[in-house]
């Protein structure tokens, strides 16, 4: 059975950084072809991609974002780690991960936590 | 690229609905298209992957393809039941994950 689950601060000041971590079971980190995305959501807002990291270590990141945007993966641990830095009240949402197959499917999500951006 | 997708769209029970999704440059068959239906605070889950293909569980009711001729890929249920009002969203990649900006679906 695949599943993840995203941990993190719910609330963070803003201009602090970010850091969620993904830890997921089911599936490795080391198989040809896996990934491992984060996807937010404003509230009330379409999904819009993050990052992505595979298997080999390939990182890919939202353009408009990749200046803020850290992605790393502990296989060892079955954990991906997402940092954000300088952290906005518009960073507002619901934070998902999701393992990514070689089709670029996202099979599988996490259930989301919600991080609010506020002083 | 951006896929761009209607805002939302409504239909009675037991009607036909499609969603459409254009991709705005390259061609739509040169990566996979996939579906996901998002209800409300719920996580999003896949009703169509690699174009056209359903995973166990989601009913023959969704129908998923693509047409070259108008860039496009669609969302097609059948049968609408009160349960399908949900949000969807197409995605594809290049050379990130892309997502269309979500269709509200409404069940009148």
């Amino acid at each position: 059975q695949i599943t993840l689950k995203e941990s993190g601060p719910t609330l963070v000041e803003p201009t602090q950084t970010l850091t969620l971590t993904c830890t997921f079971s089911g599936f490795s980190l080391t198989t040809s072809g896996v990934g491992v995305a984060w996807i937010r959501q404003p509230p009330g807002k379409a999904l819009e991609w993050l990052a992505l990291i595979y298997w080999n270590d390939d990182r890919r990141y939202s353009p408009s974002l990749r200046s803020r945007l850290t992605i790393m993966k502990d296989t060892s641990e079955n954990q991906v780690v997402l940092t954000m830095t300088n952290m906005d009240p518009v960073d507002t949402g619901t934070y998902f991960c999701a393992r990514v197959l070689p089709s670029a499917t996202l099979a599988y999500w996490g259930q989301g936590t919600l991080v609010t951006v506020s002083s | 690229f951006i896929l761009t997708q209607p805002h939302s769209v409504s239909e009675s029970p037991g009607k036909t609905v499609t969603i459409t999704c254009t991709r705005s440059s390259g061609g739509i068959a040169s990566t996979y298209v996939q579906w996901y239906q998002q209800r409300p605070g719920s996580a999003p889950t896949t009703v169509i992957y690699e174009d056209n293909q359903r995973p166990s569980g989601v009913p023959e009711r969704f129908f998923g393809s693509i047409d070259s001729s108008s860039n496009s890929a669609s969302l097609t249920i059948s049968g609408l039941k009160a349960e399908d009002e949900a949000d969807y969203y197409c995605q594809s990649f290049g050379p990130g994950v892309v997502f269309g900006g979500g269709t509200k679906l409404t069940v009148l």
